[in-house]
């Protein structure tokens, strides 16, 4: 079974402009959340995708966006950016019983907003 | 709403030591409880995943419980090692459709040879 992909792993961005991280989920998981993580600080749910579909968000504006793909991979898409937006950005995937079997994590992006 | 609260930040212990590090968590309404490791710079792997209606998990050194009632989970670590240095992340998974994990801030484990 593959495990959960992202990249890129890292990443470097002028404030103001746009970003898109990506995610591949792991085999048989339809669900994709994605985390914030600033330093020293436990993740911060951001949103979470199921069957193409956002279905749930955390306190983040509306310049952070996303999507899902049929395959379950999924996008994560900052605009404006600001330098608060520097952190690893983590995904997670989860199959709809994730009460039984939690959630797998990939390695993050560390994105650096200068 | 539900916070997790991890105490203390940092811990450092000599090698050989067993070892508790505790969370507590304020809405007993969760689907089950997560511990991860974090090494610095680098993503999440899940250690152990208690499910709310069991008391406790183990793997090899590990044994993590839970007690929803008092929402208090504890990760034990048994004879510790400096290969167990990293930072220890406790998650719950919330209840309903749009369940989500809600982090602590982490403990950073610092064992000394």
């Amino acid at each position: 079974e593959t495990g959960v992909t992202q990249s890129p792993t890292h990443l470097i961005k002028t404030r103001g402009q746009q970003v898109t991280l990506r995610c591949s989920s792991q085999s048989g998981h339809n669900t994709v959340s994605w985390y914030q993580q600033a330093l020293g600080q436990g993740p911060q749910f951001i949103f979470q995708y199921y069957r193409e579909e956002e279905n749930g968000r955390g306190n983040f504006p509306p310049r952070f966006s996303g999507l899902q793909f049929p395959n379950y991979s999924s996008e994560l898409n900052v605009n404006a950016l600001e330098l608060d937006d520097s952190a690893l950005y983590l995904c997670a995937s989860s199959s709809r019983d994730r009460a039984l079997r939690g959630y797998t994590f990939g390695s993050g992006t560390r994105l650096t907003v200068v | 709403k539900q916070e997790v609260t991890q105490i203390p930040a940092a811990l450092s212990v000599p090698e050989g030591e067993n070892l508790v590090l505790n969370c507590s968590f304020t809405d007993s309404a969760i689907y089950n409880l997560q511990w991860f490791r974090q090494d610095p710079g680098k993503g999440l792997t899940s250690l152990l995943l208690i499910q709310s209606s069991q008391r406790e998990q183990t793997s090899g050194r590990l044994n993590a419980s839970l007690d929803k009632s008092s929402g208090r989970s504890t990760l034990y670590i048994a004879a510790s090692q400096p290969g167990d240095s990293a930072t220890y992340l406790c998650a719950v998974t919330t209840t309903g459709a749009n369940s989500k994990l809600t982090f602590g801030k982490g403990i950073t484990l610092s064992v000394r040879p």
